[in-house]
């Protein structure tokens, strides 16, 4: 299994702001997938980052609000830019397992924008 | 409407009751089905998965696949306080190349003592 250490782990932050959230992965990997969970909502993928290449984004997710640096195969960053209040979540980093569909999930980060 | 629909809860029952959680879903591609229990300020973490349709028995739990009737379930048997958390189902149209899963909002239970 994956190892996935996530900072910070919770922040309030002013609105206007950005905040940039660090993803450690203990090996390499070729995926590195970010996820938001808003109270009594689904966990939604973000983006795929993939090292060397453009992170991909989904449907509802733009870059200039949520830039994503992958500069290796075991780090990623997630930056939240000009928050507002509807940014408060839980921010995940996951990375893919060995078998099928296995994904391992970072301790999350709880996002408050006041 | 949502592609996959989960009851939210709470659910609270007492220790040693069985417990069902369902989702059911409507994307036909849909072929793998997972179960993550997330703790409290925790990540999620996978507790169990299934190919296509049948059912799959850990221990004290059992999935369920009804791929007929869209429709999946987790049993937990002789539950015990430690299973106390949030069940989240999850979905997937393919296997590896990436994990794009689709998550149903997830099911809290407490069990009490």
């Amino acid at each position: 299994s994956a190892v996935i250490s996530q900072k910070p782990s919770r922040d309030i932050c002013q609105r206007g702001t950005s905040l940039t959230i660090q993803c450690q992965v203990d090996s390499q990997v070729t995926m590195m997938f970010w996820y938001r969970q808003q109270p009594g909502q689904s966990l939604t993928l973000i983006a795929t980052a993939n090292q060397g290449s453009e992170a991909t984004y989904e449907s509802g997710f733009v870059i200039d609000k949520f830039p994503i640096s992958r500069p290796n195969l075991t780090f990623s960053t997630l930056t939240v830019s000009n928050m507002s209040p509807e940014d408060s979540s839980i921010y995940l980093c996951s990375v893919e397992g060995r078998s099928v569909t296995e994904a391992f999930f970072g301790q999350g980060t709880r996002l408050t924008v006041v | 409407q949502k592609e996959v629909e989960q009851d939210p809860g709470p659910l609270s029952v007492p220790e040693g009751a069985i417990v069902s959680l369902n989702c059911t879903y409507s994307n036909s591609a849909f072929q793998y089905f997972m179960w993550y229990r997330q703790y409290s300020r925790k990540g999620p973490e996978l507790l169990m998965y299934t190919y296509s349709s049948g059912n799959k028995e850990d221990g004290r739990f059992t999935a369920q696949v009804d791929k007929s009737s869209k429709y999946i379930s987790l049993f937990i048997r002789d539950s015990q306080p430690s299973d106390s958390a949030t069940y989240l189902c999850a979905m997937s149209g393919r296997a590896g190349g990436g994990n794009k899963l689709t998550f149903g909002t997830g099911t809290q239970l407490k069990v009490e003592l």
